[in-house]
Parts: structure tokens; C-alpha cells; sequence
């Protein structure tokens, strides 16, 4: 059973970075690759970018092409965002979500991080 | 590609027929999903493919369209189905979409 757990909780300040964590069970990177998204209060979900297994690379969404990058270490089958430049408009949930070989839709989420940004 | 939904507020009473809407703002073929999202809860998949449900989805959940028009219907809404529902296009990729969703609450 493919279980996603991400890391807790983060308060920054305007200018900072995060970095979030998701540990994938039950699969691996190759069968279940790992993407993110992120939900404002009160906001629908936003893809942010993921790992394409046709293209062989990670795939960002034009808005965070700069500012985000995601990694992924094999060997504790974790994988990583980080955004840099934090603004108080980065407040969101942030989820690693995936399914089995990749098709554009998410099956399995993980629970969601909190990233508050405020001076 | 911009989905939106109507309407943004649906209350219903435990029983009724519910239909939420889901429009594109190109075609999608049938690269559409719905999701479920209760609070404090991550997003659930109810179906893929504009009409397959996904595993353990009650048969009460069902999807139809294609194209730029899309429904999901829920025949006779249970308690445990109050929530906000989410539809996401998959067919532009290497982007994707939601809608902003429609919350079904409680009459």
C-alpha cells in the first residue's frame, strides 16, 4: 500500500526558504513519482511541478520554475521541495501527491505541510 | 487551460440528487478528475478519465463528459459526503489545472 508521509509544520519569514519532505512507502520513485501541489486558505489545489518518467525530468509549472526545486533521494525513498524567496503569498499547504505510473491524476496524497510566512 | 465550477455553493439535504458542474476553458478529451476534500484533509480521487471510478468510490459517485463539459453526480448524497469537490484537467500536460471547486454543504 503506497503511503506518503510529509514533514510537519514551518513558520518562515518573508525572504526565507523551505524545504518539505515526503517519504514514499509501499513503491518506489520509478512506479509512483512524486509530485506537488499547493492549496491556499480558501484556494483550489495548484500543481507546482513533479517528475516526469517519459521525459526523464522534473517537470515545473511556469510560476515556479525559478523559485522551486524538487529532489528526491533513493535511497531513503524521500523526496524534496524546496522554495526560496518566501512571501507572505507562499502560505499554503504544501502536499506530495502521486500515482501509479504516471498519468496526469493523483491517487495517493500525503497528509500536508503548513508553510505560514509572516515577519 | 482554466476549469471553472458552478455553482461555488450547493446545500442539499442527506438523500437528494447532486450535480456539480465543471467547464474547461478548451477541450480536455476525457483528461479529467474529481477529487473530494473534507477539512483538514488532503484531497481524495473519486474518478479519473472524466468517468471511472477509482478503487473502494461508492457506485453513487459518477462522472459523464468530454470535450469542455463535465458532471459529477452524487444520486443521493450521504452525510459523509459533505465536502468540497475539485475537478483537474490533465490533458495539457506538462500543465495541470483545478477548478476552484463547489462545497456541498448541509441545507
Amino acid at each position: 500500500q503506497v503511503q506518503l508521509v510529509q514533514s510537519g509544520a514551518e513558520v518562515k519569514k518573508p525572504g526565507a526558504s523551505v524545504k518539505v519532505s515526503c517519504k514514499l512507502s509501499g513503491s518506489t520513485f520509478n512506479e509512483s513519482p512524486i509530485h506537488w501541489l499547493r492549496q491556499a486558505p480558501g484556494k483550489g489545489p495548484e500543481w507546482m511541478g513533479g517528475f516526469d518518467p517519459d521525459r526523464g525530468e522534473t517537470i515545473y509549472a511556469q510560476k515556479f520554475q525559478v523559485s522551486v526545486t524538487m529532489t528526491e533521494d533513493a535511497s531513503t525513498n524521500t523526496a524534496y521541495m524546496e522554495l526560496q524567496g518566501l512571501r507572505s503569498e507562499d502560505t499554503a499547504i504544501y502536499y506530495c501527491a502521486s500515482n501509479d505510473l504516471w498519468s496526469g491524476y493523483f491517487t495517493y496524497w500525503g497528509q500536508g505541510s503548513l508553510v505560514i510566512v509572516s515577519s | 487551460i482554466v476549469m471553472t465550477q458552478s455553482p461555488v455553493t450547493l446545500s442539499v439535504s442527506p438523500g437528494e440528487r447532486v450535480i456539480l458542474s465543471c467547464r474547461a476553458s478548451r477541450s480536455v478529451s476525457d483528461n479529467l478528475a474529481w477529487y473530494q476534500q473534507k477539512p483538514g484533509q488532503a484531497p481524495r480521487m473519486l474518478i479519473f478519465g472524466a468517468s471511472t471510478r477509482a478503487a473502494g468510490i461508492p457506485v453513487r459517485f459518477s462522472g459523464r463528459g468530454s470535450g469542455t463539459e463535465f458532471t459529477l453526480t452524487i444520486s443521493s448524497v450521504q452525510s459523509e459526503d459533505f465536502a468540497i469537490y475539485y475537478c483537474q484537467q490533465y490533458n495539457n500536460w506538462p500543465s495541470l489545472t483545478f477548478g476552484g471547486g463547489t462545497k456541498v454543504d448541509i441545507k
